[in-house]
Order: structure tokens, then sequence, then C-alpha cells
């Protein structure tokens, strides 16, 4: 089955480290995104991105980075963590041309920083 | 304001029991409708799309009503295994972006 994987799956990391988050597709999609969930808020959009090396800033970018080099890849970097950013976070793709294309989701990555 | 808006719960049902949920979205450009359940700890996942008709796929039904800008779940015939989150998503045409509701919790007592 096509599908979206996401390394690691937990991490715990300490205040001030720099951290990466992969995510990965099989199903051929142009668009991916990054979500951050915590409890009771929902799921929050980090960036996007609509093709390799297009970038878009979503509702709460600050503090992360991202980077599309392959169609297939879309990684999340937090430069210097913070224990406010421990959350589980969320790859997902989808792809262009339908409005009811709807996303696909990765397993999630949680992630503590302490 | 917030782009979709849903009750949280949480919502405590019997076995074979009906229960409805709905949503409110704030953008009148937005175009297309999405349920999706999410078990704790896990990804969301696809339960159904809405469209403009409404649509039924087993034991769910989803409808739109545009005028008032909201959308609805019905769950009939309640199983313990319908127990989750159910995510309400509104994708709008302009940004092609999709805006995630809160979530609504359903749990499902035997």
């Amino acid at each position: 089955d096509a599908d979206v994987t996401q390394t690691p799956r937990n991490r715990i990391t300490k205040t001030g480290k720099r951290i990466m988050l992969e995510c990965s597709q099989t199903k051929g999609h142009d668009r991916m995104y990054w979500y951050r969930q915590d409890p009771g808020l929902g799921l929050q959009l980090i960036y996007y991105s609509f093709d390799v090396k297009d970038i878009n800033k979503g509702e709460i970018s600050d503090g992360y980075s991202v980077s599309r080099q392959a169609q297939a890849k879309f990684s999340l970097s937090l430069e210097s963590a913070i224990p406010n950013q421990t959350a589980l976070y969320f790859c997902a793709t989808s792809q262009s041309g339908s409005l009811y294309n709807e996303q696909f989701f990765g397993p999630g990555t949680r992630l503590t920083v302490l | 304001r917030k782009e979709v808006e849903q009750d949280p719960g949480p919502f405590n049902v019997p076995e074979g029991a009906t229960v409805a949920f709905n949503c409110t979205y704030s953008n009148s450009a937005s175009q297309s409708f999405f349920w999706y359940r999410q078990d704790c700890r896990k990804e969301p996942k696809l339960l159904m799309s809405v469209y403009s008709s409404g649509n039924e796929d087993g034991r769910f039904t989803a409808q739109l009503n545009r005028a008032s800008q909201y959308i609805s779940l019905l769950i009939r015939d309640s199983k313990l295994s319908d127990s989750a989150t159910y995510l309400c998503v509104v994708k709008t045409n302009t940004g092609n972006q999709f805006y995630f509701g809160t979530g609504t919790s359903l749990t499902v007592i035997p």
C-alpha cells in the first residue's frame, strides 16, 4: 500500500537541542503538510508545501523550519527545541486537482522536550 | 473566530443508540468538507467526504447546510468500535488549506 511514514516515532530531547523530524510518502502526492496536535487544541498547521522547494508558513511556524528537496520527502526542524514544543507531530499529504482530494496522515511523532 | 468549531463533547452513548455531531465553519468560500476519525494517539483517518446533497455510508450519514454554514454527522446503531474522536474538516478553494475542528469525543458504552 502507498503510505506516509514518519521518523522517529518517539523522541525525547533537551531544551536547546536541534531536532529533525522526517516524513516520506509513496503516494506520489504533490502536497505535504506538517501539523502539531496538543490536547484540546486540535491540529495546528506549521508549514505546508505544494511542490518541491515550495514552502509556505502555517498558523504556528515560529521556532520551526522545513525542507522539501524531493517530492516524496518533507522534513521539519526545530532549531533550538523548547519545552512548549512538546506535542504530537503529524505529516500529511494530499494531491492537487480535485476539491475532494483528502489528506492522508502519517502515524505521528511524539516529541518531548525536557 | 475559529475557522471550524465543534462541540468537544464528550458524548457517552449506549450501544445501538443514534448520535449526531454538528460542526460550523466561518468561511463562506469553503468548498470541500470531510469527517475524519481519530483514535487515541493515532493519526486522523478519513471517515467520509460530505457532498452538497448529503451522503450515506452504511450507518453514517453526512449532511451539509451551506446557507447556515454547518455540517453534520449522524451515526446510527452505535458500536463499541465507534468510540473515537471525530474531526470536522473544511477545505477552502482559495488557499487550498485544510482547517480542522478540535474534535468531538464519542464513547459508546456496552
